[in-house]
Parts: structure tokens; sequence; C-alpha cells
């Protein structure tokens, strides 16, 4: 079965340095995500992207988050600068449409430990 | 806004039946998911509903909807020691139309042999 992957799944990096994270969505899925889950905290939703665009993004992605599809197959999140805050488990997900009648799929996510 | 809301823990010996609860806010939500995460891996799609639905079968899991109450609940007969995972609802936000999902605190569900 097809699944989301995602790359690397733990990243340790210095407060301040910047990083990316890397998603190969599923090939026919058309809608891509972002979520995060703080240690002990919920899932949240951070943005989704579509059709080479962002299609909405929350609060927490402020300037200093960005995303790309920088060819066919993957899906990055870059966090310029990165702060002690941002340490979490960040999840990639992708689906075939945006309406949310379809079920979003989701890779194992990388553990973003910032000391 | 929109809020999701589960009990944190649940215990259950082997066999046993799993009743997992979920309350949710937005009544425009045309579907809702459960998903599983087992220590140290994603979130693993595990079954969804469809709001017209009352109920959903799917060989040990069933899903109750209560829309009404707004309520919706997971069953896992027949619990196994493999079961044991923290369980999520999620739900689309209802005034997004590129289909985010808002969780629930997930559930621990913990099998006990």
């Amino acid at each position: 079965e097809p699944e989301v992957t995602q790359t690397p799944s733990h990243q340790v990096t210095q407060m301040g340095q910047e990083v990316i994270l890397r998603c190969v969505p599923i090939s026919n899925h058309l809608y891509f995500y972002w979520y995060r889950q703080i240690l002990g905290q919920k899932v949240e939703f951070l943005v989704s992207f579509y059709n080479n665009e962002i299609s909405e993004k929350s609060e927490i992605f402020d300037d200093q988050f960005s995303v790309e599809r920088p060819d066919g197959s993957n899906f990055t999140l870059k966090i310029r600068s990165t702060k002690l805050e941002d340490s979490a488990m960040y999840f990639c997900a992708s689906s075939q449409m945006g309406t949310g009648n379809q079920p979003q799929h989701f890779g194992d996510g990388t553990r973003l430990s910032i000391l | 806004g929109e809020d999701v809301e589960q009990s944190l823990f649940l215990s259950v010996r082997e066999g046993d039946s799993s009743v997992i609860n979920c309350t949710y806010t937005d009544s425009s939500s045309t579907y809702l998911y459960w998903y599983k995460q087992e220590p140290g891996a994603g979130l693993q799609l595990l079954t969804y509903i469809f709001s017209n639905m009352d109920m959903k079968q799917d060989q040990r899991l069933t899903v109750l909807l209560n829309k009404k109450d707004k309520h919706l609940s997971l069953r896992i007969a027949d619990t196994q020691t493999g079961d044991s995972a923290i369980y999520f609802c999620a739900e689309p936000h209802g005034s997004s139309n590129t289909g985010k999902l808002i969780f629930g605190q997930g559930t621990t569900l913990q099998v006990k042999p």
C-alpha cells in the first residue's frame, strides 16, 4: 500500500540554525499538509499546500516557516532560525482532495530536537 | 471555535471490548476520523465515518456517531495486546476549504494480558 515517507526520523539542531524536513507524499495525491505535535500536547495543523502554493496556514506558521515542492515528489518544511519551542514531532500528510472528504495519510514523523 | 475532546487513558484486559469516546463541536463535519499511533510511529488511519451514518463496522472495529450529541465512539472487540496505542479522533475544520484536521488529545489504550 502506498505510504507517506519522511526523512530524517530524528533531527538534532542547534538553536538559531536552519532545518529542512523532507516528505514524499503518496504519488497521486494533490493536497499536502504539515502538522506538529509538541510532547504531551495535541497534534496541531501548520499548513496545507495545493497546486504549488499555500492554501491555508495556522498562526504557528510564521515567517520563520516555509514550504516547498521542489520537484514532482518531495514536499519540504523549512524552519529558518530554530527556537527551543520548535522542538516537536513534525508530521507530513497527503490526501487526494482537500475538502475533508478524503482521508489524510500521515508519515511516521520527524522528531526535531532543538538544543 | 472547533474543539475535539477525548478521555486521556483507558485500561482493559485482553479479550475485553474497548470503547474510546470523543466529542466534537463542528456540526458541519462531513467525515470524522480515527487514527492510531503506536509507540515511535506515525498516525495510522484506522477508520472513518460519514456524517449521515450512525454506525460503521469494520472487522473488530465499530464506530458509532451521535450527531445530535456530537459524540463519536470507537469500539474495539476482543482487544489484543497489539491494540495498545494512542487513539486520536479528528474532524475537518468547518470553515476550512483545505480539509485541515482538528485532533483530540488522544486516548492511551493499555491492554493488560
